[in-house]
């Protein structure tokens, strides 16, 4: 069975400071991984994504995000976070087994300060 | 590119009635199409997909006669909420992707109030 587990539901930080937000999932198949940000009332707009090529993918606005099969890890990191970076992040994998399906994780909601 | 568009952004309905929902890709022919509902301070959760020119797959627990999805062309599906009740009121957000891609692109989604 595959699953995403976001470990944190909420990360504040400050202007200016690095962001991370945490993901690690569990797949029997070499996945698909990717991070959606979701502003308040809009859709999903997908950041990036890791299809067994590259380990550290690099996506829009800054962000990227390492994929560690060791640890089964996909978080998300910037190095200096910006008030319009404050949003829910969403952690998925492709279910390849099941024609591509997505599975959401539950999401992390981030702040930022100024 | 891969622009995918929904129609209405908002609406309110009364209890009973039905409600039609567009999903469009602008750019792109759309193979698969997928709709999710998310609950307030929830994740998505996918309710089905749909291939263009056949029956929509639904995921468990979730009513086929009552979320009436249609894929008749290569840039548009419906869902249709029918009866709709109160506790149908939810964000429902489609999705579209080409051919074997596993990348989805989402639509802005579509905020449904039923009193």
């Amino acid at each position: 069975a595959q699953s995403v587990t976001q470990l944190d539901s909420h990360v504040s930080v400050s202007e200016g400071t690095p962001v991370l937000l945490r993901c690690n999932y569990s797949s029997s198949y070499s996945p698909s991984l990717f991070w959606y940000v979701q502003h308040p009332n809009k859709g999903l707009q997908l950041l990036l994504k890791y299809t067994s090529a590259a380990t550290l993918v690099k996506g829009i606005n800054g962000f990227e995000a390492e994929f560690k099969k060791s640890e089964t890890s996909f978080h998300l990191t910037k190095p200096s976070a910006h008030m319009s970076d404050a949003a829910e992040y969403f952690c998925v994998v492709s279910l390849m087994e099941y024609g591509n399906k997505l599975v959401f994780g539950a999401g992390t909601i981030l702040r930022v300060k100024s | 590119g891969a622009v995918v568009s929904q129609h209405p952004s908002w609406v309110i309905c009364k209890s009973g009635t039905s409600v039609k929902i567009e999903c469009r890709s602008l750019d792109f022919q759309a193979t698969t199409m997928f709709w999710y509902r998310q609950f307030p301070k929830q994740s998505l959760m996918l309710m089905a997909t749909s291939n263009e020119g056949s029956k929509a797959t639904y995921e468990q627990g979730v009513e086929k006669d009552k979320f009436l999805i249609n894929h008749a062309s290569l840039t548009l599906s419906t869902l249709t909420v029918t009866s709709a009740h109160p506790e149908d009121s939810s964000f429902y957000i489609c999705s579209a992707r080409s051919g074997q891609q596993e990348t989805q692109y989402f639509g802005p989604g579509t905020r449904l109030l039923v009193l």
